[in-house]
């Protein structure tokens, strides 16, 4: 099966950018996907991109995917105190069909230091 | 707000008590899921279900018993749990269309298994 693997923790200054980062291990062509969770909430996607691609750009997010080293990071740009959550990294299963589950990392706790 | 409702938000339940977790979609979907988060593992994908055909089972124990009775409701019914089944129980939904259609998370149900 799949394995999706993130650091547990980053903190970072208010201001400052943040850098969350994932490894993947499937090899097939596949999508990626950010979600982020806030406590006491479900999981909010906030940005996927598809393995052929090697950047994704929305506002203050930016998606970096080094195929090769099956690498997937996340830029918050100008990070803010309401972004303090948890971020998940998240790999389709790939079997195809109109619906497919997601395998999901463990999640990476960011935290905002003022 | 993402559409996506559970019932109950928290649950409190004995080893051999039997009990239902109830999802609702107002999104005009057609695919459903069911995902654990518990402490210690990554999230993991449960059940799948698109045009209420299950789709997939992810070796989930028959202890847990999941209902689609239609496009916009699913059920997960439980009985003689064990207590490493509390945990946070996720549902999503999503078109169904194609396997990158966003997946779209319920708040949860806080499941406690004494």
């Amino acid at each position: 099966g799949e394995d999706v693997e993130q650091s547990l923790f980053l903190s970072v200054r208010e201001g400052d950018s943040s850098v969350i980062n994932c490894t993947y291990t499937d090899s097939s062509s596949t999508y990626l996907y950010w979600y982020k969770q806030e406590p006491g909430a479900g999981l909010q996607l906030l940005t996927y991109i598809f393995s052929n691609m090697d950047m994704k750009q929305d506002q203050r997010l930016t998606v970096l995917l080094n195929k090769k080293d099956k690498h997937l990071s996340l830029r918050i740009a100008d990070t803010q105190t309401g972004d303090s959550a948890i971020y998940f990294c998240a790999e389709s299963f790939g079997s195809g069909g109109g619906a497919d589950g997601l395998t999901f990392g463990k999640g990476t706790h960011l935290i905002i230091q003022p | 707000e993402t559409g996506v409702t559970q019932t109950p938000r928290h649950l409190v339940m004995g080893m051999t008590n039997k009990k239902s977790l109830k999802c609702e979609q107002h999104l005009g979907h057609n695919a459903m899921y069911w995902y654990k988060q518990s402490a210690k593992k990554p999230l993991e994908l449960m059940f799948v279900y698109n045009f209420k055909e299950q789709t997939e089972n992810n070796s989930v124990p028959s202890r847990f018993s999941p209902e689609c009775p239609n496009s916009s409701h699913l059920f997960l019914h439980l009985h003689t749990l064990q207590p490493e089944d509390s945990a946070l129980y996720l549902c999503a939904s999503s078109r169904g269309e194609r396997s990158t259609d966003t997946q779209y998370f319920g708040p949860g149900t806080r499941l406690t298994v004494l």
